[in-house]
């Protein structure tokens, strides 16, 4: 079965810095690998996904994530945060279920950022 | 505006009560999902539905049930074999059902407090 580990519980980063959330799967065959993000009692929003192909993947609010097979990881990065990223961030892996079938994501237990001004 | 709803945004039950949440969707997907959230735990899948009149139990289906009568509903019953089902629950749909790589998208939630 696969699974997703994201390292961190909390990150702190000042307004203006650079970010990197880190992310590690494990799965067997070629992951379909999502970041999504979660305003407190609210949804959650897809940040971005890897299928194939570029392993450099560039998503919404000027986020980006790496795939890196050799290292069973998918950083999600930001060259310079905003106060308003202050958020939940979950890692997640969809895998080719046996049916062929939309099976669920599996997920990270989240990433919680905060914004120092 | 297409998205997905769910209602109650809050709800309270008193132990040994069933309870329903409500998820619907406009957005014409085929495939719905539900997940439990907890404080430091992420995300856990309880059922899945990839088309109507038919759903698979996820990994923490028990003391839960579903229906899917129409493609654009999936409710969650909470029964009372449920043994914490103080929790955020979120419903999140996808456009087909054998289609592994679809972005899932999310409702807003339901916080259920049991009593």
């Amino acid at each position: 079965a696969q699974s997703v580990t994201q390292p961190d519980i909390h990150i702190t980063v000042s307004e203006g810095a650079s970010l990197e959330l880190r992310c590690n799967y494990s799965y067997g065959a070629t992951p379909y690998l999502f970041w999504y993000v979660q305003s407190p009692g609210q949804g959650l929003q897809l940040l971005l996904k890897y299928f194939s192909g570029d392993t450099l993947v560039q998503g919404i609010k000027g986020f980006e994530a790496e795939f890196k097979r050799s290292q069973s990881s998918f950083n999600l990065r930001k060259p310079s945060v905003h106060w308003s990223d202050a958020a939940e961030y979950f890692c997640a892996v969809g895998a080719s279920g046996t049916g062929g079938g939309a099976d669920g994501l599996t997920f990270g237990k989240g990433t919680h950022l905060i914004i120092q001004p | 505006d297409g998205g997905i709803t769910q209602s109650p945004k809050y709800l309270f039950r008193k132990e040994g009560q069933n309870v329903t949440l409500s998820c619907e969707q406009n957005l014409n997907h085929d495939a719905m999902y539900w997940y439990r959230q907890d404080p430091g735990q992420g995300l856990r899948l309880i059922y899945y539905s990839q088309i109507v009149n038919d759903f698979q139990k996820g990994d923490i289906a028990e003391g839960y049930s579903v229906s899917r009568e129409k493609k654009e509903s999936f409710p969650l019953t909470v029964t009372s074999a449920q043994k914490n089902p103080t929790a955020f629950y979120l419903c999140a749909s996808s456009i087909r059902a054998g289609g592994n790589t679809d972005t899932q998208y999310f409702g807003p939630g339901t916080r259920l407090t049991v009593l």
